[in-house]
């Protein structure tokens, strides 16, 4: 079955300090691996897309990395901000049911205190 | 980047009446759209694949006469939730590829989502 499974699912850190979301996926075939922000009652906005051949992408704060062999990628943000605080999807663009999909991890809540 | 806007942000509704979320692409052509539904502290549950020109794609477990699907110009998709009642209230998104060079992925914009409220 098609997983996309996230950790933590939530996470408190102070500002300025740095953090490294989860994410493990068992979809297969893989096409790409995507990591978005969704700011409490907004749409998700796009960080990092990353294919199969990519090992680390970088957005700003924001680096992205990817084993594809272990089917695992992370995001680690470096010297936090309070308006980091927002929910964190890894969506893994897979081959299901013979279409493909984008197949959506649960998401880890992030907030940043001062 | 690309835009995509939904329309209303929220709305409150009576149980029983219909209601019409409008997701545009503001620059960008898209042939394909996707309606998704999130509940609180849930991740986004993909409903439906709005198809330009032909009948929706349904996921598993979703009414397709419930959640009535329209796909009528290439920048524009409609979900009406019909006779809607308290357990539809809940965060409704929509998505549009915008599609990628030669070997590049497509991006997936986000519209910012509709709060619907049924009483």
């Amino acid at each position: 079955k098609n997983q996309v499974e996230q950790s933590p699912q939530s996470l408190i850190i102070l500002e300025g300090k740095n953090c490294t979301l989860q994410c493990n996926y068992t979809v297969s075939p893989f096409s790409n691996l995507r990591w978005y922000k969704q700011d409490t009652g907004r749409g998700p906005v796009s960080l990092t897309i990353m294919t199969f051949s990519e090992n680390t992408k970088s957005n700003g704060r924001y680096t992205a990395t990817l084993d594809a062999d272990t089917k695992q990628s992370s995001l680690h943000i470096t010297a936090s901000q309070l308006s980091d605080s927002a929910s964190y999807i890894c969506v893994v663009r897979g081959f299901t049911s013979g279409t493909y999909k984008y197949i959506f991890g649960t998401g880890t809540r992030l907030k940043v205190l001062a | 980047g690309a835009v995509v806007s939904q329309h209303p942000s929220r709305v409150i509704c009576k149980s029983g009446t219909s209601v019409k979320i409008e997701c545009r692409s503001l620059d960008f052509q898209a042939t394909t759209m996707f309606w998704y539904r999130q509940f609180p502290k849930q991740s986004l549950m993909l409903m439906a694949t709005s198809n330009e020109g032909s009948k929706a794609t349904y996921e598993q477990g979703v009414e397709k006469d419930k959640f009535l699907i329209n796909h009528a110009s290439l920048t524009l998709s409609t979900l009406t939730v019909t006779s809607a009642h308290p357990e539809d209230s809940s965060f409704y998104i929509c998505s549009a590829p915008q599609r990628g060079g030669q070997g590049l992925a497509d991006t997936q914009y986000f519209g910012p989502g509709t709060r619907l409220t049924v009483l």
